[in-house]
């Protein structure tokens, strides 16, 4: 079954609102998730690497100001896209690493602002 | 930098029959790790097999195979006996040293059909 759990697994907001995405590890802690997205026909790329306790990580070319990352706990990180508009529509994915090799992965939240 | 790349946006394969997906990849890295996953429309992503660079033989799991092949830089997904389930978005990824960050393709859309 799911080791991760990401909801919402898809949302519809108004331009200028802001929308949360949790994603929680449901039977490991994990102190470094992972944020993706992915925009149609291109590759997942990876946004921001979120640490428990500390600040995210963010890569080159993502606002950190408009991708807010909050990993309060071992078990969770969200991702709050802050005044959201028409071009911050894509998939959203979030993964998790336990103590094995393969990264988990959530089932995506798939964003559309209108 | 690295860069995985998959030219194959479609795939159709008939039921029982096998099928390769094709991946190659760039790093200057010696050390990597290669990864593939199945990401079916409505569920999560989920994890196939793993390749490490140093491996000396291809990986299997079940139906899977990873095609190695280091000198060409390519890590082709061969599935065996395709069955309908198997119709999914396939995303070839790699991880370089001490980090968990996957870069990944564009991914592959493969069809199964009776």
């Amino acid at each position: 079954g799911a080791v991760v759990s990401q909801h919402p697994s898809w949302v519809i907001c108004k331009s200028g609102t802001s929308v949360k995405i949790e994603c929680r590890s449901l039977d490991f802690q994990a102190t470094t998730m992972f944020w993706y997205r992915q925009f149609p026909k291109q590759s997942l790329m990876l946004m921001a690497t979120s640490n428990e306790g500390s600040k995210a990580t963010y890569e080159q070319g993502v606002e950190k100001d408009k991708f807010l990352i909050n990993h309060a706990s071992l078990t969770l990180s969200t991702l709050t896209v802050t005044s959201a508009h028409p071009e911050d529509s894509s998939f959203y994915i979030c993964s998790a690493r336990d103590r094995h090799i393969p990264l988990h992965f959530g089932n995506g939240t798939r964003l559309t602002v209108t | 930098a690295q860069k995985i790349t998959q030219t194959q946006p479609g795939m159709f394969v008939q039921e029982k029959e096998a099928v390769t997906l094709d991946c190659t990849y760039d790093t200057s890295d010696p050390s990597y790790g290669l990864f593939w996953y199945k990401h079916p429309s409505s569920g999560e992503m989920i994890f196939l097999i793993y390749q490490g660079s140093y491996d000396q033989q291809n990986a299997t799991e079940g139906r899977y195979s990873l095609n190695f092949q280091k000198a060409r830089k390519s890590a082709n997904l061969v599935i065996s006996a395709s069955q309908l389930g198997d119709s999914a978005m396939y995303f070839c990824a790699m991880r370089g040293p001490n980090t968990d960050k996957l870069i990944f393709g564009t991914g592959t859309r493969l069809q199964v059909f009776p």
